[in-house]
């Protein structure tokens, strides 16, 4: 068990929707990362959030958003939903931000468009 | 910029033989290195790192994987497969995007199949 909570598991939704996903970090972690996995794209970065601000920003559509609250879980949300949003998406935590620290993953939400 | 690259998106051994799993990497620095391990349907756990104290890394579950700069490699050994191995494995590079702040770079991916 890596103490990263991501919720929900899975999530089935159709087209033009919007979603959001919910990541609790490892106790005492202050650093969220979101990571996309899909077939085609492999594992990609997201973006980063360091106790509640934003650090780093990847691959990240303008369609989705993240923000990180005070008690320090976060949320990504993906609107206007597309097929290829399809993906697992992970949240992982760390203690800082500017080292090397591996990150902790949770288990991932499964996200299904219709 | 960091980049990483597996060598092997399949391989396959028999239970009891050994395991061999490529990675190369580029890096403009010295480099911290990872290698994670994914089973069906969960997330990513991490087996070692590198990070300059010592050129060979052990991890859990019996797997090592040995840092050669000259080759710029990170190849992921163990000496005898075992059933429960089968997942697929991510040699990952700490890398950095502007500021300096850390990401991680993820290969493509080996799957790892261990037959009876």
């Amino acid at each position: 068990d890596s103490g990263v909570t991501q919720t929900p598991k899975h999530l089935i939704t159709a087209t033009g929707q919007r979603v959001t996903l919910r990541c609790s970090p490892r106790s005492g972690d202050l650093s969220v990362y979101w990571y996309q996995q899909s077939l085609d794209q492999g594992l990609q970065f997201l973006i980063q959030y360091y106790n509640g601000e934003e650090r780093a920003k990847g691959n990240i559509l303008e369609r989705f958003s993240a923000q990180q609250f005070p008690d320090l879980h976060s949320e990504l949300n993906l609107s206007s939903l597309e097929l290829g949003d399809s993906a697992l998406y992970f949240c992982a935590s760390s203690p800082r931000d500017r080292d090397s620290q591996p990150q902790h993953f949770g288990d991932g939400t499964r996200l299904s468009i219709l | 910029a960091q980049s990483v690259t597996q060598l092997d998106s399949h391989v396959s051994v028999s239970e009891g033989t050994p395991v061999l799993l490529r990675c190369n990497y580029s890096s403009s620095y010295s480099p911290s290195l990872f290698w994670y391990v994914q089973h069906p349907n969960k997330g990513l756990q991490l087996l070692l790192k590198y990070t300059s104290a010592a050129t060979l890394v052990k991890g859990i579950n019996g797997f090592e994987a040995e840092f050669k700069k000259s080759e710029t490699s990170f190849h992921l050994t163990k000496p005898s497969a075992h059933m429960s191995d089968a997942a697929e494995y991510f040699c990952v590079v700490s890398g950095s995007v502007s500021g300096g702040y850390n990401k991680l770079i993820f290969g493509a991916g080996t799957r790892l199949a261990v037959h009876p």
